[in-house]
């Protein structure tokens, strides 16, 4: 089993508030990420994080942003949520680059803005 | 970056072997190759990697063909939890490798 884990599964939140969706992982990993997915569509890469302190920006524009204060937490802040924002949002994590070891992922956060 | 190219959709009889093939003619000799799957309603989990020889494990096999331009993946007792979206993956990145997820293949398992 996975020891990677998103709260809350389920949001529904009005426009315009501030929202914090939460990952986080005991395995120890170096490596975060966080996803996008929206119903029978693809996953895009949002943002990523090689390490406490370091995140950068994936293939896909978002207006959120994420911090990496501690190696085994990943928080996605909306710091003003829009129904354009309702999607699904994938947290992974991996112990090393991924092309030599596996990926996890957690549930997943199912966030609907109205 | 190497891209694949996978069928939208397969349908298979439960307790029969599924193929599930991946095409990446643009493959480098360093590309590693990873097989996700997506249950509905979930995160995607791993199911199996290789670099030049065939795998196994647990879940599923992985044939890798000579020349390393198309794989497949074969499950060999299909059973209806292994109904999902398989995605073949070639990890790429400046130099610490993301997973960039296509469309995958519909695996549906009929009864």
């Amino acid at each position: 089993e996975a020891d990677i884990y998103q709260t809350p599964r389920y949001l529904v939140i009005g426009t315009g508030k501030k929202i914090t969706l939460e990952c986080s992982q005991t395995m120890g990993h170096d490596k975060m990420y966080w996803y996008q997915q929206d119903p029978g569509m693809e996953l895009h890469l949002i943002h990523y994080s090689y390490g406490v302190n370091s995140t950068e920006k994936g293939d896909l524009s978002s207006e959120s942003t994420v911090s990496r204060i501690r190696t085994e937490h990943f928080p996605l802040t909306l710091e003003s949520a829009r129904p354009s924002h309702t999607s699904q949002y994938l947290c992974a994590s991996s112990g090393s680059v991924m092309a030599h070891t596996e990926a996890f992922f957690g549930q997943g956060t199912r966030l609907t803005v109205v | 970056d190497a891209k694949t190219t996978q069928p939208n959709s397969m349908e298979s009889n439960e307790e029969e072997p599924v193929h599930l093939p991946c095409n990446h003619s643009t493959i480098s000799g360093t590309d590693y190759i990873h097989w996700y799957r997506q249950l509905p309603s979930q995160g995607p989990e791993y199911v199996i990697h290789g670099l030049t020889s065939n795998v196994n494990n647990r879940m599923a096999s992985l044939a890798i063909a000579e020349d390393r331009k198309s794989s497949t993946l074969i499950l060999h007792r299909a059973t209806l939890r292994d109904a999902a979206v398989y995605y073949c993956i070639l990890p790429s990145g400046a130099g610490s490798y993301q997973l960039t997820f296509g469309k995958g293949t519909k695996l549906s398992v009929i009864p």
